[in-house]
């Protein structure tokens, strides 16, 4: 089993509609989760970070968190054109020190 | 503010030469950096934990000899690819912790190819 997980996609998602992404962890002990956007050919860019069980909203973007399922979930409103990419979901915690262990991604097109 | 600059953005090198990767925190002191290494449609590995004054620490499978780490001061760590070979060909990327902010910033990458 993976520790961080992802559906690789690719999601299809209409212009102006929600994109709903979603990761699944396997250490019950990670306390600090991010999700990245990465358009082709750049390096990671971080979109947000969560810690607490509950959402965080920043903008378009809102991340929402469950522990006790170790889950956590992003989404994106009003979804725009430039919001194609790939979104990577990173999980960090006690047991391994201070590294992040990234998903496989999941792809995101945006169709106008 | 929390900008990780890193150098070269490509290189094209020919195999069995070697490569140095320069990785710089501008404004704020990073006592570890990490290395990662990314291959087409792949996500991101972790190589290495560079930690400033001592000893990186390599993921397990990641050869110590092959790619040397160097962290010698508080906003810079190099990573040399030793003898690189074709399928040492990736993008590598670096990152750090600025402890204002909370995230990890990650460098531009550096596009290696080896032929």
């Amino acid at each position: 089993q993976k520790e961080v997980e992802q559906n690789s996609g690719p999601l299809s998602v209409p212009e102006g509609a929600i994109a709903s992404l979603n990761c699944t962890y396997s250490d019950r002990g990670s306390q600090s989760f991010f999700w990245y956007r990465q358009y082709s050919g750049k390096s990671p860019e971080l979109i947000m970070f969560i810690y607490s069980n509950g959402d965080k909203e920043d903008g378009r973007f809102t991340a929402q968190l469950n522990k006790a399922s170790q889950y956590v979930s992003l989404l994106i409103r009003d979804s725009q054109p430039s919001d194609s990419a790939t979104y990577l979901c990173a999980v960090n915690g006690e047991a391994a020190g201070n590294k992040l262990t990234f998903g496989g991604g999941t792809r995101v097109l945006v169709k106008p | 503010g929390a900008v990780v600059s890193q150098h070269p953005s490509w290189v094209i090198c020919k195999s069995g030469t070697s490569v140095k990767i320069e990785c710089r925190s501008l404004d704020f002191q990073a006592t570890t950096m990490f290395w990662y290494r990314q291959f087409p449609k792949q996500s991101l590995m972790l190589m290495a934990t560079s930690n400033e004054g001592s000893k990186a620490t390599y993921e397990q499978g990641v050869e110590k000899d092959k790619f040397l780490i160097n962290h010698a001061s508080l906003t810079l760590s190099t990573l040399t690819v030793t003898s690189a070979h074709p399928e040492d060909s990736s993008f590598y990327i670096c990152s750090a912790t600025p402890a204002l902010t909370g995230g990890y910033t990650f460098g531009s990458g550096t596009r290696l190819t080896v032929v």
